[in-house]
């Protein structure tokens, strides 16, 4: 298996642009995850997917993010406008099961300008 | 505040030697996780232990929980240069046990 696979691995924008970041969990998790990680406040988890279904987005920071999983084989996160603040890696994870280790991405390295 | 906080948060110790992590955590759990994290890399799963568990060897890990002190350790045993990362405890609630709260993480750095 390819593992977690997330595109782009970079991405370096202006601000109030519209950001893009796309995953493709490991086939056959049913669980699919979005984190932030910055140095400041570590690694944060902005929202969890079960069966493609959003079962906790308490940690979206704000309405500027949404996210959304169409098939089981890919899920995006989406900021829009994007701001400076915005900048970090966001990393996307998968696991089968509860209560299991999770699988993650190399990571999307944003940086807004 | 943090679920799992890590002590300490930087190690630095010479290779062949044995490194000793250690998590704190506040609320019951289902289970905790320790990643690694090479420097500009996703996290790598290490092993999981469950609250019915009080210790769990993989290779040159051991892993121990106490749940009364709500903390555990991971020790590695042995280190290598290419041992030499961040290592995070993650803990599973119990409610919700799927969701995994990390820790802010050890640097460790083996010198060779």
């Amino acid at each position: 298996d390819a593992g977690v696979i997330q595109s782009p691995r970079h991405e370096v924008t202006e601000m109030g642009q519209e950001v893009t970041l796309r995953c493709k969990p490991i086939s056959g998790h049913d669980y699919l995850f979005w984190y932030r990680q910055t140095m400041m406040r570590g690694l944060e988890l902005l929202i969890y997917f079960n069966n493609n279904v959003p079962i906790d987005d308490s940690g979206m920071p704000e309405d500027r993010f949404s996210a959304k999983m169409p098939n089981a084989s890919f899920s995006t996160l989406k900021i829009q406008p994007s701001e400076p603040r915005d900048s970090a890696v966001y990393f996307c994870a998968s696991s089968q099961g509860t209560g299991a280790e999770q699988y993650f991405g190399p990571g999307t390295r944003l940086t807004v300008t | 505040s943090q679920q799992g906080e890590e002590d300490p948060q930087a190690l630095s110790i010479q290779e062949g030697e044995n490194a000793t992590m250690n998590c704190s955590y506040k609320t019951s759990i289902n289970n905790l996780q320790w990643y690694r994290q090479n420097s500009g890399r996703g996290l790598v799963h290490l092993i999981l232990i469950r609250s019915n568990e009080r210790e769990k060897h993989s290779g040159r890990l051991r892993v121990t929980l106490d749940t009364s002190k709500k903390s555990s350790s991971l020790l590695i045993t042995a280190s290598r240069a290419a041992d030499t990362a961040s290592y995070f405890c993650a803990t599973g609630l119990i409610q919700g046990a799927q969701k995994l709260v990390f820790g802010q993480g050890t640097r460790l750095t083996i010198n060779p």
